[in-house]
Protein backbone atom coordinates (compact mmCIF):
# COMPACT_ATOMS: atom_id res chain seq x y z
CA UNK A 1 0.00 0.00 0.00
CA UNK A 2 1.23 3.23 0.08
CA UNK A 3 0.39 6.12 2.73
CA UNK A 4 1.07 9.76 3.42
CA UNK A 5 1.03 12.04 6.62
CA UNK A 6 0.74 15.08 7.14
CA UNK A 7 -0.25 17.30 10.28
CA UNK A 8 -3.92 17.53 10.55
CA UNK A 9 -3.85 20.89 11.66
CA UNK A 10 -1.02 24.55 11.46
CA UNK A 11 -2.05 27.65 12.82
CA UNK A 12 0.84 30.67 11.80
CA UNK A 13 0.57 34.40 12.40
CA UNK A 14 0.42 36.52 9.19
CA UNK A 15 3.51 37.87 7.59
CA UNK A 16 5.53 34.51 8.58
CA UNK A 17 6.93 31.37 7.50
CA UNK A 18 5.50 28.23 8.27
CA UNK A 19 6.17 24.15 7.31
CA UNK A 20 3.92 21.65 6.19
CA UNK A 21 5.34 18.58 6.43
CA UNK A 22 4.75 15.25 4.39
CA UNK A 23 6.14 11.63 4.75
CA UNK A 24 5.39 9.23 2.85
CA UNK A 25 5.35 5.14 2.88
CA UNK A 26 5.77 3.97 -0.88
CA UNK A 27 6.92 0.53 -1.96
CA UNK A 28 7.96 2.41 -5.64
CA UNK A 29 8.42 6.51 -5.56
CA UNK A 30 8.10 8.33 -8.53
CA UNK A 31 7.94 12.09 -7.44
CA UNK A 32 5.49 14.52 -4.63
CA UNK A 33 3.09 17.22 -5.09
CA UNK A 34 1.30 19.50 -3.26
CA UNK A 35 -2.44 21.17 -3.79
CA UNK A 36 -3.96 23.93 -2.15
CA UNK A 37 -8.01 23.88 -1.32
CA UNK A 38 -9.82 26.41 0.10
CA UNK A 39 -12.89 25.91 1.64
CA UNK A 40 -15.58 24.88 -0.67
CA UNK A 41 -13.24 24.86 -4.00
CA UNK A 42 -11.51 22.59 -5.85
CA UNK A 43 -7.75 21.74 -5.56
CA UNK A 44 -5.36 23.36 -7.15
CA UNK A 45 -1.61 21.97 -8.04
CA UNK A 46 1.55 24.35 -6.22
CA UNK A 47 4.34 22.24 -7.32
CA UNK A 48 5.77 18.66 -8.16
CA UNK A 49 9.17 17.41 -6.79
CA UNK A 50 10.47 14.37 -8.87
CA UNK A 51 13.66 14.72 -7.38
CA UNK A 52 15.64 16.16 -4.16
CA UNK A 53 16.32 19.31 -3.49
CA UNK A 54 13.78 22.24 -3.22
CA UNK A 55 11.53 23.65 -5.76
CA UNK A 56 10.61 27.52 -5.70
CA UNK A 57 7.91 28.84 -6.87
CA UNK A 58 7.27 32.48 -5.73
CA UNK A 59 6.30 32.90 -2.03
CA UNK A 60 5.87 28.67 -2.03
CA UNK A 61 8.69 25.94 -2.15
CA UNK A 62 8.43 22.66 -1.89
CA UNK A 63 11.05 20.02 -0.70
CA UNK A 64 12.09 16.44 -1.04
CA UNK A 65 14.41 14.04 0.58
CA UNK A 66 14.32 10.69 -1.03
CA UNK A 67 16.68 8.94 1.53
CA UNK A 68 13.99 10.19 4.31
CA UNK A 69 11.23 9.83 2.61
CA UNK A 70 10.13 13.17 3.18
CA UNK A 71 9.10 16.08 2.02
CA UNK A 72 7.94 19.84 3.24
CA UNK A 73 5.50 22.73 1.54
CA UNK A 74 7.04 25.72 2.94
CA UNK A 75 5.05 29.22 2.77
CA UNK A 76 6.59 32.88 3.32
CA UNK A 77 5.22 36.04 3.86
CA UNK A 78 1.75 34.43 4.91
CA UNK A 79 -0.77 35.71 3.53
CA UNK A 80 -4.70 36.03 5.07
CA UNK A 81 -5.79 34.45 1.66
CA UNK A 82 -3.34 31.27 2.58
CA UNK A 83 -5.62 30.26 4.84
CA UNK A 84 -6.46 26.78 3.32
CA UNK A 85 -5.64 23.20 3.47
CA UNK A 86 -2.86 21.67 1.38
CA UNK A 87 -2.06 17.81 0.67
CA UNK A 88 0.51 16.63 -0.72
CA UNK A 89 0.36 13.01 -2.89
CA UNK A 90 2.09 10.85 -4.91
CA UNK A 91 1.79 8.31 -8.01
CA UNK A 92 1.14 4.77 -6.86
CA UNK A 93 3.82 2.62 -7.48
CA UNK A 94 1.49 0.04 -8.80
CA UNK A 95 0.12 2.25 -11.68
CA UNK A 96 1.73 5.34 -12.83
CA UNK A 97 -1.07 6.97 -13.33
CA UNK A 98 -2.97 6.91 -10.27
CA UNK A 99 -2.29 9.01 -7.41
CA UNK A 100 -2.37 8.69 -3.24
CA UNK A 101 -3.10 11.65 -1.53
CA UNK A 102 -2.33 12.64 2.06
CA UNK A 103 -5.03 13.40 4.50
CA UNK A 104 -4.37 17.49 4.33
CA UNK A 105 -3.30 20.43 6.48
CA UNK A 106 -5.73 22.79 7.12
CA UNK A 107 -3.97 26.25 7.95
CA UNK A 108 -4.75 28.91 9.67
CA UNK A 109 -3.44 31.75 9.24
CA UNK A 110 -4.15 34.21 11.94
CA UNK A 111 -3.24 38.39 12.16
CA UNK B 1 -7.48 27.62 -18.90
CA UNK B 2 -8.26 23.94 -18.56
CA UNK B 3 -11.92 23.64 -17.54
CA UNK B 4 -13.57 20.57 -15.74
CA UNK B 5 -17.40 20.66 -14.85
CA UNK B 6 -19.39 18.92 -12.89
CA UNK B 7 -23.14 18.35 -13.60
CA UNK B 8 -23.99 19.24 -9.80
CA UNK B 9 -22.38 21.32 -7.13
CA UNK B 10 -25.34 19.74 -4.74
CA UNK B 11 -27.79 16.69 -5.07
CA UNK B 12 -29.93 15.21 -2.85
CA UNK B 13 -31.06 11.97 -3.33
CA UNK B 14 -32.89 9.00 -1.67
CA UNK B 15 -31.70 5.29 -0.55
CA UNK B 16 -31.67 3.15 -3.01
CA UNK B 17 -31.82 5.68 -6.13
CA UNK B 18 -29.57 5.60 -8.64
CA UNK B 19 -27.20 8.37 -9.06
CA UNK B 20 -25.31 9.82 -12.06
CA UNK B 21 -22.46 12.27 -11.62
CA UNK B 22 -21.06 13.24 -14.56
CA UNK B 23 -18.00 15.44 -15.25
CA UNK B 24 -16.76 16.97 -18.40
CA UNK B 25 -13.23 18.53 -19.15
CA UNK B 26 -12.15 20.12 -22.19
CA UNK B 27 -8.38 20.23 -22.10
CA UNK B 28 -8.23 17.08 -24.00
CA UNK B 29 -7.07 14.92 -21.30
CA UNK B 30 -6.66 10.85 -21.34
CA UNK B 31 -6.78 10.22 -17.68
CA UNK B 32 -9.78 11.07 -15.42
CA UNK B 33 -10.48 10.63 -12.10
CA UNK B 34 -13.38 10.75 -9.77
CA UNK B 35 -12.36 11.23 -5.68
CA UNK B 36 -14.68 11.27 -2.92
CA UNK B 37 -13.86 13.58 0.05
CA UNK B 38 -14.45 13.42 4.01
CA UNK B 39 -13.40 15.22 6.97
CA UNK B 40 -10.17 13.52 8.01
CA UNK B 41 -9.44 11.09 5.16
CA UNK B 42 -8.43 13.60 2.44
CA UNK B 43 -8.92 12.34 -1.28
CA UNK B 44 -9.60 8.59 -2.03
CA UNK B 45 -9.49 7.51 -5.12
CA UNK B 46 -12.63 5.95 -6.85
CA UNK B 47 -11.93 4.78 -10.39
CA UNK B 48 -9.86 6.17 -13.00
CA UNK B 49 -9.86 5.95 -16.64
CA UNK B 50 -6.65 6.05 -18.99
CA UNK B 51 -8.61 6.35 -22.49
CA UNK B 52 -12.30 5.83 -23.60
CA UNK B 53 -13.86 2.40 -22.47
CA UNK B 54 -11.08 1.85 -20.13
CA UNK B 55 -11.06 2.10 -16.50
CA UNK B 56 -9.52 0.68 -13.42
CA UNK B 57 -10.59 0.72 -9.53
CA UNK B 58 -8.68 2.95 -7.49
CA UNK B 59 -8.71 2.64 -3.67
CA UNK B 60 -12.48 2.23 -2.72
CA UNK B 61 -14.57 1.03 -5.70
CA UNK B 62 -17.20 -0.44 -4.03
CA UNK B 63 -20.78 0.58 -4.47
CA UNK B 64 -19.73 2.60 -7.40
CA UNK B 65 -19.58 1.91 -11.20
CA UNK B 66 -18.35 4.29 -13.82
CA UNK B 67 -18.66 5.05 -17.78
CA UNK B 68 -16.01 6.61 -20.36
CA UNK B 69 -18.14 6.38 -23.79
CA UNK B 70 -16.17 9.55 -24.78
CA UNK B 71 -12.92 11.21 -24.36
CA UNK B 72 -14.05 14.33 -22.44
CA UNK B 73 -16.52 12.88 -20.30
CA UNK B 74 -16.38 10.47 -17.33
CA UNK B 75 -19.32 9.30 -15.33
CA UNK B 76 -19.87 8.09 -11.99
CA UNK B 77 -22.43 5.93 -10.72
CA UNK B 78 -24.00 4.90 -7.70
CA UNK B 79 -26.31 1.63 -8.89
CA UNK B 80 -28.51 1.99 -5.18
CA UNK B 81 -27.22 5.34 -3.10
CA UNK B 82 -26.70 4.51 0.45
CA UNK B 83 -26.10 7.11 3.27
CA UNK B 84 -22.25 6.02 3.96
CA UNK B 85 -22.04 7.54 0.02
CA UNK B 86 -23.05 11.15 1.29
CA UNK B 87 -19.86 12.96 0.71
CA UNK B 88 -18.21 15.54 -1.65
CA UNK B 89 -17.40 13.91 -4.97
CA UNK B 90 -14.50 15.72 -7.38
CA UNK B 91 -13.59 14.75 -10.68
CA UNK B 92 -10.03 15.43 -12.21
CA UNK B 93 -8.51 15.34 -15.24
CA UNK B 94 -4.41 14.70 -16.33
CA UNK B 95 -2.13 14.12 -19.16
CA UNK B 96 -0.47 11.48 -18.67
CA UNK B 97 2.17 11.79 -16.79
CA UNK B 98 5.78 11.74 -18.30
CA UNK B 99 8.53 9.23 -17.52
CA UNK B 100 11.18 12.02 -16.86
CA UNK B 101 8.46 12.90 -13.92
CA UNK B 102 9.18 16.94 -15.03
CA UNK B 103 7.08 19.22 -12.63
CA UNK B 104 3.91 20.40 -14.15
CA UNK B 105 3.59 18.30 -17.31
CA UNK B 106 1.27 14.75 -16.11
CA UNK B 107 1.40 15.36 -13.01
CA UNK B 108 -0.99 18.38 -12.35
CA UNK B 109 -4.19 17.21 -12.08
CA UNK B 110 -7.05 19.45 -12.75
CA UNK B 111 -10.27 19.33 -10.62
CA UNK B 112 -13.24 20.38 -10.72
CA UNK B 113 -15.91 22.16 -8.50
CA UNK B 114 -17.04 18.82 -6.97
CA UNK B 115 -20.38 17.63 -6.31
CA UNK B 116 -21.92 17.73 -2.14
CA UNK B 117 -24.15 14.32 -2.38
CA UNK B 118 -26.39 13.65 0.75
CA UNK B 119 -28.17 10.43 0.63
CA UNK B 120 -31.39 10.40 2.61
Amino acid sequence: GQSLEQPSEVTAVEGAIVQINCTYQTSGFYGLSWYQQHDGGAPTFLSYNALDGLEETGRFSSFLSRSDSYGYLLLQELQMKDSASYFCAAPNSGGYQKVTFGTGTKLQVIP
Amino acid sequence: DVKVTQSSRYLVKRTGEKVFLECVQDMDHENMFWYRQDPGLGLRLIYFSYDVKMKEKGDIPEGYSVSREKKERFSLILESASTNQTSMYLCASSFPPLTSGRAGYGNEQFFGPGTRLTVL
